[in-house]
């Protein structure tokens, strides 16, 4: 595996479901990153991890979890979600937080029913 | 003060036309202007850069144009092929700040054949 990598790459669940992302990178970064890919805000920031180190929360709700156990992986714990949430989910990776070239995987398409 | 407005939200050109896509910023202390390039299906890939002591970058057939006093930079594609079609976002950083790209809302181009 090369790049960053995500899994699952589709997820369908419930409002009562809870269900997790997971990001894999393979580049020897120590950032990583959450982004929200919807139609009404293209690219929004959600979480930067900085050497597993939480270093940015743009006002995300409670019902998304992140978790960084190292600099490689990258998790979004999602419970009690609502329909609004449905969006492309992506992950990316860069040197260190800051560092001006990130690296994108492909996302996990997340429908909330 | 943080945000990149970029316009047009959608184009479409003619196979071997020029693309122009635009970007203003207002934050003085952003020091890498990237692209980003992202197809259907994918995560966005870094297309081209610049740093503001340049007024112009060309890799093959894109160019970027920079306007430092205008606070203002522009993607031009030349010859647009219908491989271009895709999403287009412009963004911004402080290098080495610590936080993340500040992405535009995304141009989506449409090249006809």
């Amino acid at each position: 595996e090369t790049g960053v990598t995500q899994t699952p790459r589709h997820l369908v669940m419930g409002m009562t479901n809870k269900k997790s992302l997971k990001c894999e990178q393979h580049l020897g970064h120590n950032a990583m990153y959450w982004y929200k890919q919807s139609a009404k805000k293209p690219l929004e920031l959600m979480f930067v991890y900085n050497f597993k180190e939480q270093t940015e929360n743009n006002s995300v709700p409670s019902r998304f979890s992140p978790e960084c156990p190292n600099s490689s992986h990258l998790f979004l714990h999602l419970h009690t979600l609502q329909p609004e949430d449905s969006a492309l989910y992506l992950c990316a990776s860069s040197p260190i937080a800051g560092a001006d070239t990130q690296y994108f995987g492909p996302g996990t398409r997340l429908t909330v029913l | 003060q943080q945000q990149v407005k970029q316009s047009p939200q959608s184009l479409i050109v003619q196979k071997g036309g020029i693309s122009i896509i635009n970007c203003a910023y207002e934050n003085t202390a952003f020091d890498y202007f990237p692209w980003y390039q992202q197809f259907p299906g994918k995560g966005p890939a870094l297309l081209i850069a610049i740093r503001p002591d340049v007024s112009e970058k060309k890799e093959g057939r894109f160019t970027i144009s920079f306007n430092k006093s205008a606070k203002q930079f522009s993607l031009h594609i030349m010859d647009s092929q219908p491989g271009d079609s895709a999403t287009y976002f412009c963004a911004a950083i402080q290098n080495q700040a610590g936080t993340a790209l500040i992405f535009g809302k995304g141009t989506t181009l449409s090249v006809s054949s």
